[in-house]
């Protein structure tokens, strides 16, 4: 099974609003990434986490508070976005070890800042 | 000049046709390549994984790296409506500070028309 999920799969919030995004694999992947992609646009890396550290943060504004709470899952926090962070947010999961490392991406959360 | 470079169509061939999708590169650290398909709203679907130089055949996809030139194809026999999508190539380098950093191609929309 290579299957990555994520919740919700649609999402309208306000400037002022807090929600979070979550995403979960059971791959026994030690990976997990968050992407986020503009229409007609490849995706953009904003974070990695390895081992449920996060290994890196691509200057991605303190609006966007990434959580690696265990193995399996990854939460994308949010808080004060603006409407130009309305996009498709992916996430996505792949091994650490064992000269494999294709990323396997979830359906994506398509956000819409009003 | 982008790191990666992949002509994003639009491309439009008739049912049955052989599809070549390219894209190039100048980074000599990649290693790992891949091809995604992307239908409309939708996460990016793994198709083809290659480790260093090589073919790799899948069903109807074949997937040639040759990095001595720096260039990747990915190759669709019989093409079928259902192959219309966005089709992105991605490539990683091995490890250290590019660890789990994935550079995309912009991707090539294709249609396949009955």
């Amino acid at each position: 099974d290579t299957e990555v999920t994520q919740t919700p799969k649609h999402l309208v919030m306000g400037m002022t609003n807090k929600k979070s995004l979550k995403c979960e694999q059971h791959m026994g992947h030690r990976a997990m990434y968050w992407y986020k992609q503009k229409a007609k646009k490849p995706p953009e890396l904003m974070f990695v986490y390895s081992y449920e550290k996060l290994s890196i943060n691509e200057s991605v504004p303190s609006r966007f508070s990434p959580e690696c709470p265990n193995s399996s899952l990854l939460n994308l926090h949010l808080h004060a976005l603006q409407p130009e962070d309305s996009a498709l947010y992916l996430c996505a999961s792949s091994q650490v070890t064992g000269g494999s490392y294709e990323q396997y991406f979830g359906p994506g959360t398509r956000l819409t800042v009003t | 000049q982008k790191e990666v470079e992949q002509d994003p169509g639009p491309l439009s061939v008739p049912e049955g046709a052989i599809v070549s999708l390219n894209c190039t590169y100048s980074n000599s650290a990649f290693q790992y390549f891949m091809w995604y398909r992307q239908y409309s709203r939708k996460g990016p679907e793994l198709l083809m994984y290659t480790y260093s130089s090589g073919n790799k055949e899948d069903g109807r996809f074949t997937a040639q790296v040759d990095k001595s030139s720096k260039y990747i194809s990915l190759f669709i026999r019989d093409s079928q409506p259902s192959d219309s999508a966005t089709y992105l190539c991605a490539m990683s380098a091995d490890g250290g500070t590019s660890y789990g950093k994935l550079t995309f191609g912009q991707g090539t929309i294709l249609t396949v028309h009955p």
